[in-house]
């Protein structure tokens, strides 16, 4: 399937501790893009990693591409608790020309203060 | 920061009904989206939209589903005669000037429940 595919399904840390999500797919994409869902709420964008990208940062969070393995990876570093939410890696197929975009499962962060 | 806006944040139907939900993308923007997510499950693609016609539309988008941009602001998700499984969170979003391959910027969502 296109589908990301993400683990783990739920994880539970400290707070201050780093929590790295992971994402892996099947098919070639355009671009990568990670958001956030408080429970309930709405989608928030986090960063987009294009396919020809290995690596970004924005703030406290690290998002890795790798197209060989066709996986990517976002790390938090330093979590708070307000980081408690679902983090989400959403797919644009390569071949798109329509911008739809294919989301995962999800993993579900709890960060206890 | 620009933001993509939805209203209403929940509705409560009737099955049979018809709803619209409304939509009002950043300013600019060229490229729009509708995606649902069902209570637990992931988010589902509905329909793109550009240059005033639907680009792409999923299994799921029947024709109980259109969509509609009747001016320069507005983007709407009508639902024909709305259904139970049609219960779920449902989310705009648009995309810049710079294409489809960019960020998408999604709202904050409409709630809806058919009983």
């Amino acid at each position: 399937s296109q589908q990301g595919e993400e683990d783990p399904q739920a994880l539970s840390i400290q707070e201050g501790e780093n929590a790295t999500m992971n994402c892996s797919y099947k098919t070639s994409i355009n671009n990568l893009q990670w958001y956030r869902q408080n429970s309930g709420r709405g989608l928030v964008h986090l960063i987009l990693i294009r396919s020809n990208e290995r690596e970004k940062h924005s703030g406290r969070l690290r998002v890795t591409l790798d197209t060989s393995k066709k996986s990517s990876s976002l790390l938090i570093t330093a979590s708070r608790a307000a980081d408690t939410a679902s983090y989400f890696c959403a797919l644009l197929h390569g071949s798109s020309n329509t911008g739809k975009l294919i989301f995962g499962q999800g993993t579900t962060l709890q960060v206890k203060p | 920061e620009p933001e993509v806006t939805q209203t209403p944040s929940h509705q409560v139907t009737q099955m049979g009904q018809e709803v619209i939900l409304r939509c009002v993308p950043i300013s600019n923007h060229l490229y729009f989206y509708w995606y649902r997510q069902i209570l637990g499950q992931k988010v589902e693609f509905l329909v793109s939209f550009y240059n005033n016609e639907i680009s792409e539309k999923s299994e799921i988008f029947d024709d109980q589903f259109s969509v509609e941009r009747p001016d320069g602001s507005n983007f709407t998700l009508k639902i024909r005669s709305t259904k139970l499984e049609d219960s779920a969170m449902y989310f705009c979003a648009s995309t810049g000037r710079e294409g489809r391959q960019e960020t998408q910027y999604f709202g904050p969502g409409t709630r809806l429940l058919v009983l």
